[in-house]
């Protein structure tokens, strides 16, 4: 099976701008989850998705959403940039998700974004 | 308080040793354990996942839990150059987050 793949690998934007990152999961995976790594927070939960609903939620700003499509594809997209949002953003899939579940969370390559 | 704490490191091993890696974690009403390995500029892998007290053991790996402490902790036996990463404790919350710690940084010296 393909892994989990990210686009793009690399961004650059500057403050004030909107950006939205791709995750595709692994085939027949329902649940996709999206992390931000930053060098002084570590990785920290931003949501999860499954079958298209947002089942859960981190203590993120409103700025930062996501969706998820029928074929289980998601996005996240990031609001008025601002410089601390320069961060390593994974994505994680699974097939049954984070709630009750012990499967295991595959990761994507991330996608790096430089916020300027 | 962080919800997972890991010791920063740079945990220092001669080759072939065994390096041990703690973890504690504040919510009680975690379920699930995983220790994921990342190396510089790559995302995180699985090496171990655990759910119930006691040991398991893959290969060189042994993760270890204890709820009544709430401790995780993973050894690594025969330490080798290429096991030279951080090492990420992870747990499911009683809210179902994936919560992770800010990792251990490993050095095997050859």
């Amino acid at each position: 099976k393909a892994g989990v793949t990210q686009t793009p690998r690399y961004l650059i934007k500057t403050r004030g701008q909107q950006v939205t990152l791709s995750c595709s999961p692994i085939s027949g995976h329902r649940s996709v989850s999206w992390y931000q790594q930053t060098p002084g927070q570590g990785l920290q939960f931003l949501f999860e998705y499954f079958s298209e609903t947002q089942r859960n939620k981190g203590n993120f700003p409103g700025r930062f959403s996501g969706r998820q499509f029928s074929n289980s594809r998601s996005e996240m997209n990031v609001s008025t940039l601002e410089l601390g949002d320069s961060a390593l953003y994974l994505c994680a899939s699974s097939d049954g998700g984070l709630a009750g579940s012990t499967d295991t969370q595959y990761f994507g390559p991330g996608t790096r974004l430089t916020v300027l | 308080q962080k919800e997972v704490e890991q010791n920063s490191g740079p945990l220092s091993v001669p080759e072939g040793a065994i390096a041990s890696l703690n973890c504690t974690y504040s919510d009680r009403g975690s379920q699930s354990f995983f220790w994921y390995r990342q190396y510089s500029g790559k995302s995180p892998e699985l090496i171990m996942s655990i759910y119930s007290n006691g040991d398991k053991e893959d290969g060189r790996f042994t993760a270890q839990l204890n709820k009544a402490s709430q401790y995780v902790s993973l050894l690594i036996r025969d330490s080798q150059p290429s096991d030279s990463a951080t090492y990420l404790c992870a747990v499911i919350d009683s809210s179902y987050k994936l919560i992770f710690g800010s990792g251990t940084r490993l050095l095997v010296r050859p």
